[in-house]
């Protein structure tokens, strides 16, 4: 694998169900992101994380809980989601204190909430 | 704070035609720039980026922007549109830290 990898690629959940989205990027980076992409609304930062610590937390809802066990993985824990959380998530990373501050992207995950 | 303001939500071109997108951005130190563009159902893609080389920057696929300072602007251009050039098109900033702020977007349709 090379890049940015993102698993599920699409998801479909009740409001009641409790799911994962991994991410995983195998450049050696040390920080990685979390990103909302609604239909018809500019991206959205969800969450930053820095040398695996969580660094900002946009104001997103509690249903959304960010894992980062280690620099080279990423996960976003739902629960309890809403229809208006259906979206296109897409994970990045990239080297923070590097020479641009260029992020790549995943594929994105397609959650769509019932 | 730095931001990007993308003028323009959808942009029509015929092929071979000229496509320009505009990106204005204001930040309070020396940004780096950046071009993306996605696909449907695909993420994001760097098409270009500006790190206080070169102002006039050449990405792929035929796309190439210039960063003037003196009007805050990094526009993309394309001399001659492709059918698959159709897609949608973020210009981003980045300034001290490691975050990147992005546009709202431009989606770009391709006339046959």
């Amino acid at each position: 694998e090379t890049g940015v990898t993102q698993t599920p690629r699409h998801l479909v959940m009740g409001m009641t169900n409790k799911k994962s989205l991994k991410c995983e990027q195998h450049l050696g980076h040390n920080a990685m992101y979390w990103y909302k992409q609604s239909a018809k609304k500019p991206l959205e930062l969800m969450f930053v994380y820095s040398l695996e610590e969580r660094v900002e937390n946009n104001s997103v809802p509690s249903r959304f809980s960010p894992e980062c066990p280690n620099s080279s993985h990423l996960f976003l824990h739902l629960h309890t989601l809403q229809p208006e959380d259906s979206a296109l998530y897409l994970c990045a990373s990239s080297q923070a204190g590097g020479a641009s501050n260029e992020q790549f992207f995943g594929p994105g995950t397609r959650l769509t909430v019932l | 704070a730095q931001s990007v303001t993308q003028l323009g939500s959808h942009v029509s071109v015929s092929e071979g035609a000229l496509v320009l997108l505009r990106c204005n951005y204001s930040s309070s130190v020396p940004p780096y720039l950046f071009w993306y563009v996605q696909y449907p159902n695909q993420g994001l893609q760097l098409l270009l980026k500006y790190t206080s080389a070169a102002t006039l920057v050449k990405g792929i696929n035929g796309f190439e922007a210039e960063f003037k300072k003196s009007e805050t602007s990094f526009h993309l251009t394309k001399p001659s549109a492709h059918m698959s050039d159709a897609a949608e098109y973020f210009c981003a900033v980045s300034d001290d830290d490691y975050k990147l702020s992005f546009g709202a977007g431009t989606t770009v349709t391709v006339r046959a």
